[in-house]
């Protein structure tokens, strides 16, 4: 299976403190994506990185690839309480059928304590 | 531009009966993704269409599931007799083309079977 695997599953940290979630992979991708999802509402996306990109920045949000180990990061700096939910690494590959199937991992749900 | 929709929100059927899920993508979107997920984890993928054809339903049970996404209306979920085991979050997500860029979710319709 392609799906990705974040780890830690479950991360609590002190407001104004930093979170770093992980994501690996099993296969090649065109990019990996990450998203947040409140409780109880839908996904919102983050993030995009290509797998020719290395880094990538937005905002508080700081994401790294390393295809070499099928592995990203997502770091959140400065975390507020408003960060709380939990976090999925999505990765895009080409399949069989000609088209960019999507996957999603099995999410980090993140804390923040005021 | 009002997203994607997906209604209802909460959905309470009886084992045995029919749940029917609606999904509107985007204005301009053409591409459908229909995710199961179950309490505390991922996404699971079931089905992928355009309009008036199924791209890939890898995802989908063999028996009592069908989507569909007609040239006019919105993509539509159908689960008959359904069981227990059916109770989830189901959201549908939207993107322009198949470039997986990202895409926008629904807030999801939550079914309990009792």
């Amino acid at each position: 299976s392609q799906q990705g695997e974040e780890d830690p599953q479950a991360l609590s940290i002190q407001e104004g403190e930093n979170a770093t979630m992980n994501c690996s992979y099993k296969t090649s991708i065109n990019n990996l994506q990450w998203y947040r999802q409140n409780s109880g509402r839908g996904l919102v996306h983050l993030i995009l990185i290509r797998s020719n990109e290395r880094e990538k920045h937005s905002g508080r949000l700081r994401v790294t690839l390393d295809t070499s180990k099928k592995s990203s990061s997502l770091l959140i700096t400065a975390s507020r309480a408003a960060d709380t939910a939990s976090y999925f690494c999505a990765t895009a590959f080409s399949n069989s059928g000609g088209y960019q199937k999507v996957t999603f991992g099995t999410g980090t749900k993140l804390q923040v304590i005021p | 531009n009002a997203g994607v929709m997906q209604n209802p929100r909460h959905l309470v059927r009886r084992r045995g009966q029919e749940a029917r899920l609606r999904c509107s993508p985007m204005k301009g979107h053409s591409h459908v993704y229909w995710y199961r997920q179950l309490p505390e984890e991922g996404l699971k993928f079931m089905v992928y269409l355009q309009k008036e054809n199924i791209i890939d339903e890898s995802g989908m049970p063999k028996e009592r599931f069908s989507a569909e996404f007609p040239k006019e209306g919105p993509s539509i979920l159908r689960i008959q007799q359904v069981v227990r085991g059916d109770s989830a979050a189901y959201f549908c997500a939207s993107s322009p083309q198949d470039r997986s860029y990202g895409y926008t979710f629904g807030s999801g319709t939550r079914l309990t079977v009792v």
